[in-house]
């Protein structure tokens, strides 16, 4: 079975702050790491996947995320926030072979001017 | 182009209504799914099709029938719903389906209500 957990349904920070979007994963096979973002009334929209390359992974809009096995953790930052970063994030999980993606609850993003 | 659209943006029934929805890429992928979103919840798998053919079904109600007719185009029918049903229905992409790396790429949405 494959799940992910968000900390914090909601996050604020001021706008050029850091933004630290905290996803810890369980699987008992090698996972498949996404982050995808969602504004209002759209659809998802991939920020940047982590498929066993890379550690850090660089994603759209100045985003990035960094898989750590020994913390089982995939959190997604960025060094200074905009406005327009103001939004819902979802980290989710699949597993080689299995098509299903699995979203975590989800992080609510709010830019303090 | 990674366009998914979705028609219609807004749709409201009633119990007794038939009604159906509407999914389309031209991207050449060949898995499309749907998801069932509640409001400030994450989104939910229903369906997966893979090749055209129904692959997976996480057990949802009858009354919620979908349909691929093509590699391109990805339909749900909607008989007989629950106000219960009323939600953001998402549909989305991948280029195979099989390999769990591809990118699944969402449509915007259809926000339906059931009266």
């Amino acid at each position: 079975a494959q799940s992910v957990t968000q900390l914090g349904s909601h996050v604020s920070v001021s706008e050029g702050a850091l933004v630290l979007l905290r996803c810890n994963y369980s699987s008992s096979v090698p996972p498949y790491l996404f982050w995808y973002v969602q504004y209002p009334n759209q659809g998802l929209q991939l920020l940047l996947k982590y498929t066993s390359a890379a550690t850090l992974v660089k994603g759209i809009n100045g985003f990035e995320a960094e898989f750590k096995k020994s913390e089982t953790s995939f959190h997604l930052t960025k060094p200074s926030a905009h406005m327009s970063d103001a939004a819902e994030y979802f980290c989710a999980v699949s597993n080689f072979g299995n098509e299903k993606l699995t979203f975590g609850t989800g992080t609510r993003l709010t830019i303090i001017p | 182009d990674t366009e998914v659209t979705q028609t219609p943006k807004h749709l409201v029934m009633g119990m007794t209504n038939k009604k159906s929805l509407k999914c389309e890429q031209h991207m050449g992928h060949r898995a499309m799914y749907w998801y069932k979103q509640k409001a400030k919840k994450p989104p939910e798998l229903m369906f997966v099709y893979s090749y055209e053919k129904l692959s997976i079904n996480e057990s949802v109600p009858s009354r919620f029938s979908p349909e691929c007719p093509n590699s391109s185009l990805l339909n749900l029918h909607l008989h007989a719903l629950q106000p219960e049903d009323s939600a953001l229905y998402l549909c989305a992409s991948s280029q195979n389906g099989q390999g769990s790396t591809d990118t699944q790429y969402f449509g915007p949405g259809t926000r339906l209500t059931v009266l």
